[in-house]
């Protein structure tokens, strides 16, 4: 079974200092990582994914993360915050597999609460 | 980008009617599509599995009989809430992937009066 982890409920930072929040996952293989905001009463934005290549991902929004498969860690990062980043993020993991048979398990979120 | 459209995002119904949520593949065609629910404050859980000309696959604990997935097209799946009750009120997102990646709709908040 797949499991994603996401150890902080909510994250706190000041604006213009840099950010960070974490994933760590469980899943056999290497599988296709993301990262998705989302905004009040609104769907999910896809921010970045990581399918193979470079560990170092970037995203949108200025938006960047860094894959450890030693660690099975996709932490979310940004070196400068902005209030608007405020927002409930996901990271996501799906196995790799052909087609779209394959679903996708959630973390349980992080709010993300950049302070002016 | 592919594009997955969720109609309607909001819908307010009376308890005991039945309410349907449709997502539909834009741009691509979709042999297969999930429904996924996310309860306030908590992160998405994933219903079914809908399947393009078959029976839908149902994670467990999700009641099939009130949960009724159609996917009659590669294009379209529709989930019907049926009778539905205050509880039911939620957030539900559909998704589908025209390859490696994952669209999402932009989900539907429905609220049960």
């Amino acid at each position: 079974a797949q499991s994603v982890a996401q150890p902080e409920d909510q994250v706190n930072v000041a604006e213009g200092n840099p950010l960070t929040v974490k994933c760590t996952y469980s899943v056999s293989g290497n599988p296709y990582l993301f990262w998705y905001v989302q905004y009040p009463n609104r769907g999910l934005q896809f921010l970045l994914k990581y399918i193979t290549g470079d560990n170092l991902v970037k995203g949108s929004y200025g938006f960047e993360a860094e894959f450890n498969k030693s660690q099975t860690s996709f932490h979310l990062k940004k070196p400068s915050a902005l209030v608007s980043d405020s927002a409930l993020y996901f990271c996501a993991v799906r196995p790799r597999g052909a087609g779209g048979y394959q679903k996708v398990t959630f973390g349980i979120g992080t709010k993300l609460q950049v302070i002016p | 980008g592919a594009v997955v459209s969720q109609h309607p995002s909001r819908v307010i119904c009376k308890s005991g009617t039945s309410v349907k949520i449709e997502c539909r593949s834009l741009d691509f065609q979709a042999t297969t599509m999930f429904w996924y629910r996310q309860f306030p404050k908590k992160s998405l859980m994933l219903m079914a599995t809908s399947n393009e000309g078959s029976k839908a696959t149902y994670e467990q604990g999700v009641e099939k009989d009130k949960f009724l997935i159609n996917h009659a097209s590669l294009t379209l799946s529709t989930l019907t809430v049926t009778s539905a009750h205050p509880e039911d009120s939620s957030f539900y997102i559909c998704s589908a992937s025209p390859g490696r990646e994952t669209f999402f709709g932009q989900g539907t908040r429905l609220t049960v009066v």
